[in-house]
């Protein structure tokens, strides 16, 4: 069965600084991965998706991940925080032809000024 | 705006009771997918329909049952309604166009807020 795990439901940086959001996957076969982000009183959005491609995705908003097969990671990253990345992420997995999302916990995200 | 519509966005009823929560998918979306999320629990999905049949099945209570009509829009049906059942409830679509192909990518609508007290 697919699984994902985000490590911290709540990370602060201060405004400039480097966003480090950390998830760890487990899948029976290679995975698609995502990360979303909810805002406040909002839907989820999409950020970025890996699907067996470049293991670099680059998303909207200055947002990147990288799939590292060997640690079963997918690792979202901003170089500088802004304000409006506050809101909370969560990473998702999934497998091809199995149209279920599993989501993780999700981790809130709090930039300081 | 995702393109995902649902009704109602707010919903306040009492113990027993039972609601419908309805969602109009993105056009052109032949999957429809829902998910409650609740302090507690996270997101938790709840079932997915492609085409008017059912596709998947999650966590969903049997108090709770969905349908897909044949405009694609969808209704997930909750009743005799506990207070635990207070969460917000999201419906998604996906960008997949033919069955078996989906890879996860799914457009969310902004759910309905259901209270229940």
């Amino acid at each position: 069965a697919q699984s994902v795990t985000q490590l911290g439901s709540h990370v602060s940086v201060s405004e400039g600084a480097l966003v480090l959001l950390r998830c760890n996957y487990s899948s029976s076969v290679p995975p698609y991965l995502f990360w979303y982000v909810q805002y406040p009183n909002q839907g989820l959005q999409l950020l970025l998706k890996y699907t067996s491609a470049a293991t670099l995705v680059k998303g909207i908003n200055g947002f990147e991940a990288e799939f590292k097969k060997s640690e079963t990671s997918f690792h979202l990253t901003k170089p500088s925080a802004h304000m409006s990345d506050a809101a909370e992420y969560f990473c998702a997995v999934s497998e091809f032809g199995n149209e279920k999302l599993t989501f993780g916990t999700g981790t809130r995200l709090t930039i300081i000024p | 705006d995702s393109g995902v519509t649902q009704t109602p966005k707010h919903l306040i009823t009492a113990t027993g009771q039972r609601v419908t929560l309805r969602c109009s998918p993105r056009s052109g979306d032949l999957s429809v997918y829902w998910y409650q999320q609740s302090l507690d629990q996270g997101l938790q999905f709840l079932i997915q329909y492609y085409n008017g049949e059912e596709r998947a099945k999650g966590n969903i209570l049997e108090r709770f049952s969905a349908q897909q009509f044949p405009d694609l829009h969808s209704e997930l049906n909750l009743s005799s309604l506990e207070l635990g059942d207070s969460a917000l409830y999201f419906c998604a679509s996906s960008v997949a166009r033919r069955r078996g192909s989906d890879t996860g990518e799914l457009f969310f609508g902004e759910g309905s807020r259901l209270t229940v007290l």
